[in-house]
């Protein structure tokens, strides 16, 4: 089945600078990419997802970036802001034919004032 | 619309009981899911159901029932509840299983003593 490891476990960033999480994933079948936001307390909420048929997708302050040859995903994050403070959840699917999302680990952002 | 709810928000149980976690959704989507949510190993999914009368397991189903009778209802019963099973489980819903946002609802804080 799909594998997806996500890395770093934890990141720090000054309010204002750049994040990146990046994933990786086994299935080279995968077609799906979301990532999910989770902040302290709450429910995962999807903040933007990417297919296989595109390189990168931007929504403002967000983007994320797929190499479908390297099998690997990043989100990207600039001029964070202390609401950005949250955890974040990559995912893999294939679709169609597989109903399973595959989650990563998941990273704990702290933005730091 | 009310989305994804689960009940209850809390619950402790002892070593052996039985219960069943409650989820439900109003947006007629045809696919749910639980997963479950530990510290450092993200979100894992446990069952997932493509329909009304279809059902099928996930990553780690062992322990846990579902069935799914209505489209709107999707409930998980813990046959014998271990502290293995201490969690917090999310429902999820989408309008179809492929490439489509999932929904999640609030989450269960599951405690077994």
């Amino acid at each position: 089945g799909e594998n997806v490891e996500q890395h770093p476990s934890t990141l720090s960033v000054q309010e204002g600078d750049s994040a990146v999480i990046k994933c990786t994933y086994s299935d080279s079948a995968s077609n799906y990419f979301p990532w999910y936001k989770q902040e302290l307390g709450k429910r995962p909420q999807l903040i933007i997802d990417i297919r296989s048929n595109v390189g990168e997708k931007k929504d403002q302050r967000i983007a994320v970036t797929l190499n479908k040859t390297a099998k690997h995903f990043s989100l990207h994050i600039t001029e964070t802001q202390p609401e950005d403070s949250a955890v974040y959840f990559c995912a893999a699917r294939v679709y169609p034919g597989n109903e399973k999302l595959t989650f990563g680990t998941g990273t704990r952002l702290t933005i730091i004032p | 619309n009310a989305g994804v709810t689960q009940t209850p928000k809390f619950q402790v149980l002892k070593t052996g009981q039985s219960m069943t976690l409650q989820c439900a959704q109003d947006m007629n989507h045809e696919y749910m899911s639980w997963y479950r949510q530990d510290p450092g190993m993200g979100l894992r999914l446990i069952h997932y159901s493509v329909g009304a009368g279809i059902t099928d397991q996930g990553e780690v189903p062992n322990g846990y029932n579902v069935s799914r009778s209505t489209t709107e209802d999707f409930p998980l019963r813990l046959l014998s509840a271990a502290p293995s099973q201490t969690s917090v489980y999310f429902c999820a819903s989408s309008y179809s299983p492929g490439g489509n946002e999932q929904f999640f609802g609030p989450g269960t804080r599951l405690t077994v003593l």
